[in-house]
């Protein structure tokens, strides 16, 4: 099964503080997501990426930045944190290749802005 | 654009009772459909999905859902629900172009022992 690791898994941060979020992946996927999900809203795409150097944006990116340095890593930077993006965030990866296949998810970060 | 609407937040069953969730999606071409759970605290995990082919697809645990074009539905059900099948249940749509993949808002599932 894909391993989808994400830390760190809980993170508190300041109003105005830079955030980094990580995500790593052990199956060679081509594509990877950044979603967060709240209460009422379920799951949101926020960034997502084809392949290393590529970013691409989701249904909500505002105050959100991805970076994907290689094949297995992609992060979501958030520049200038603030409490309304208080959330829970969920790294998750998935194959190009075949055309009917799922995403694997990471465990999730819970990230608190103060 | 593509969508996923799952227009019950909250379904109570009894144990034993069958279970039906619903999922209505919004999209042009031929949909790559999934249904996901979460437990507490987890990340989310596939019950089952649907490309082509049998509109019926079985999953784990006894789950399966129907695809209707017609009605851009794909209800996910189960005969005898479980205690330990309570969770959130997510549906989900995947652009066969872009590959990107949307979730619905989620379907809140407790069953009464």
């Amino acid at each position: 099964e894909a391993a989808v690791t994400q830390s760190p898994r809980n993170k508190v941060a300041v109003t105005g503080g830079k955030v980094t979020l990580s995500c790593n992946q052990t199956n060679n996927h081509n594509n990877m997501y950044w979603y967060r999900q709240d209460t009422g809203h379920g799951l949101r795409l926020i960034h997502y990426s084809y392949g290393a150097g590529s970013t691409e944006k989701g249904d909500i990116p505002d105050g959100y930045k991805a970076s994907r340095p290689s094949q297995e890593n992609f992060s979501l930077i958030l520049e200038l944190a603030t409490p309304s993006q208080t959330s829970v965030y969920f790294c998750a990866s998935g194959d190009a290749r075949g055309a009917n296949t799922e995403v694997f998810f990471g465990k999730g970060t819970r990230l608190t802005v103060v | 654009a593509q969508s996923v609407t799952q227009p019950d937040a909250r379904v109570t069953v009894s144990e034993g009772a069958s279970l039906q969730l619903r999922c209505k999606y919004s999209y042009s071409a031929t949909p790559y459909l999934f249904w996901y759970v979460q437990y507490p605290r987890q990340g989310l995990q596939l019950l089952l999905k649907y490309y082509s082919g049998d509109p019926v697809v079985q999953g784990v645990n006894s789950f399966e859902a129907e695809f209707s074009k017609s009605n851009s539905s794909f209800h996910l059900q189960k005969a005898s629900v479980h205690w330990s099948d309570s969770a959130v249940y997510f549906c989900a749509l995947r652009s066969s172009n872009t590959n990107k993949v949307v979730f619905g808002t989620g379907t809140r599932l407790q069953v009464l022992p």
